[in-house]
């Protein structure tokens, strides 16, 4: 079982619908949960960090962390088309951070 | 802008050459990263540093060796690069946010070994 695990999509989403990610990790040990957005040919830039269960909210998104259940999710509400990029989840294990692979996400004008 | 910076942003080279890359940081942080970015694979951590002459192994470290002789920079030695280490190396440090676990990432370097 990998560590990190997501869905590679691409997810497709209407403009202005919620967009809905999601990411499991295996490492119950694990304190610090994190989104990154990722452009095509950028580098990742951190867009939320999670480190208790329960949802936390910044503008249009909202991470959602359950502990119990190894589980944590990204919601984006009201996409918009610069929304558009690949998702990374990350889990933090001692002094690194593993990330999954990633999930395309592609809103649709 | 965590003030990281990577040089050289990019280098096509022949296979079983030496190649070094260079993170640089400004902002005095204690924990640096280099990580491989590869189609199908995500991003894999490769060597880390938690200090000046501190370092330790990631999941994809063979191949590869990492020096640190100041806080700032971090350098990323391929002794005989090879055609599977083609790739978008990130370097990322620790630094602070809301806690000193959030990673910011340099620009990238793109290597190309041929």
């Amino acid at each position: 079982q990998k560590e990190v695990e997501q869905n590679s999509g691409p997810l497709s989403v209407p403009e202005g619908a919620i967009a809905s990610l999601n990411c499991t990790y295996s490492d119950r040990g694990s304190q610090s949960f994190f989104w990154y957005r990722q452009y095509s040919g950028k580098s990742p830039e951190l867009i939320m960090s999670i480190y208790s269960n329960g949802d936390k909210e910044d503008g249009r998104f909202t991470a959602q962390l359950n502990k119990a259940s190894q589980y944590v999710s990204l919601l984006i509400r009201d996409s918009q088309p610069s929304d558009s990029a690949t998702y990374l989840c990350a889990v933090n294990r001692d002094d690194k951070i593993i990330f999954g692979k990633g999930t395309r996400l592609h809103i649709l004008p | 802008d965590a003030g990281i910076t990577q040089s050289p942003r990019h280098k096509v080279t022949e296979t079983g050459t030496p190649v070094t890359l260079r993170c640089h940081q400004t902002e005095n942080h204690r924990y640096m990263y280099w990580y491989r970015q590869d189609p199908g694979h995500g991003l894999r951590l490769i060597h880390y540093s938690y200090g000046v002459k501190d370092t330790d192994k990631g999941e994809v470290s063979d191949g590869y060796s990492v020096s640190r002789s100041k806080t700032e920079d971090f350098l990323l030695t391929l002794e005989s690069a090879t055609s599977s280490q083609t790739s978008v190396y990130f370097c990322a440090i620790k630094g602070l946010a809301e806690t000193t676990d959030t990673q910011y990432f340099g620009p990238g370097t793109r290597l190309t070994v041929l």
